[in-house]
């Protein structure tokens, strides 16, 4: 295990279609999060995982987004009906506890046409 | 409201020089804050958090809880350097990061 993973590493879809990206953490960590980062900004953050139960989401995640971490593992983030303004860099990352060091995976790029 | 402000996007500077990279913050309670690194074509990574106190890759930061700022420094730049810099917060309470807007660091030979 060298790191947080996420899949696919790019995406091009059409406006209405629904995605699904996917983030393994690293193998003992028990805190997933996700960002959307935009050109020109910082990560944005959208919400969180301890184990199994999602602990936070940003107003930022509208309904049209979903994320799930089913057994504690590797999460996915679906977004459906995509619009243009999607189209970002989904992060991934993931810490051993609170207060620990978040450890970024590469990202999954989004381009919505 | 939280937020974290870096108020350069771009800091260019010749190898040997020294840099600053500036970030305020505003926050009600006792955050904690961190610089995060991303070189080129690489993910993005922990350089340092306050808690910690350390010195990596020669850069250090300090807290100043009256100016609220927490700046980045390095007396002499290197050209390996080069790379997008991210000041970020959380709180003790909560694990979410808030981020800058980043300062992209450019060292020139």
């Amino acid at each position: 295990d060298t790191g947080v993973s996420q899949n696919p590493r790019h995406k091009i879809t059409k406006r209405g279609q629904n995605v699904t990206f996917r983030c393994d953490p690293i193998s003992e960590h028990n805190r997933l999060y996700w960002y959307r980062q935009t050109l020109g900004q910082g990560p944005e953050f959208l919400t969180y995982f301890q184990n199994e139960a999602q602990l936070e989401k940003s107003r930022l995640l509208s309904d049209r987004f979903s994320a799930e971490r089913p057994k504690g593992s590797f999460s996915t983030l679906e977004i459906q009906r995509t619009e243009q303004g999607d189209s970002a860099m989904y992060l991934c990352a993931s810490s051993l506890d609170l207060t620990g060091t978040q450890y970024f995976g590469p990202g999954t790029r989004l381009l919505v046409l | 409201a939280q937020r974290v402000t870096q108020p350069e996007k771009l800091l260019s500077v010749f190898k040997g020089a020294p840099v600053e990279l500036k970030c305020n913050y505003s926050y009600s309670g006792s955050p904690e804050l961190f610089w995060y690194v991303q070189y080129s074509r690489q993910r993005l990574q922990l350089l340092l958090r306050h808690i910690s106190r350390e010195s990596i890759k020669g850069f250090t930061a300090d807290l100043n809880k009256g100016e609220t700022s927490f700046h980045l420094k390095k007396p002499f730049a290197q050209e390996e350097d080069s790379a997008m810099y991210y000041c970020a917060l959380s709180s003790y309470n909560t694990d979410k990061l808030i981020f800058g807007t980043g300062t992209r660091l450019q060292v020139f030979p």
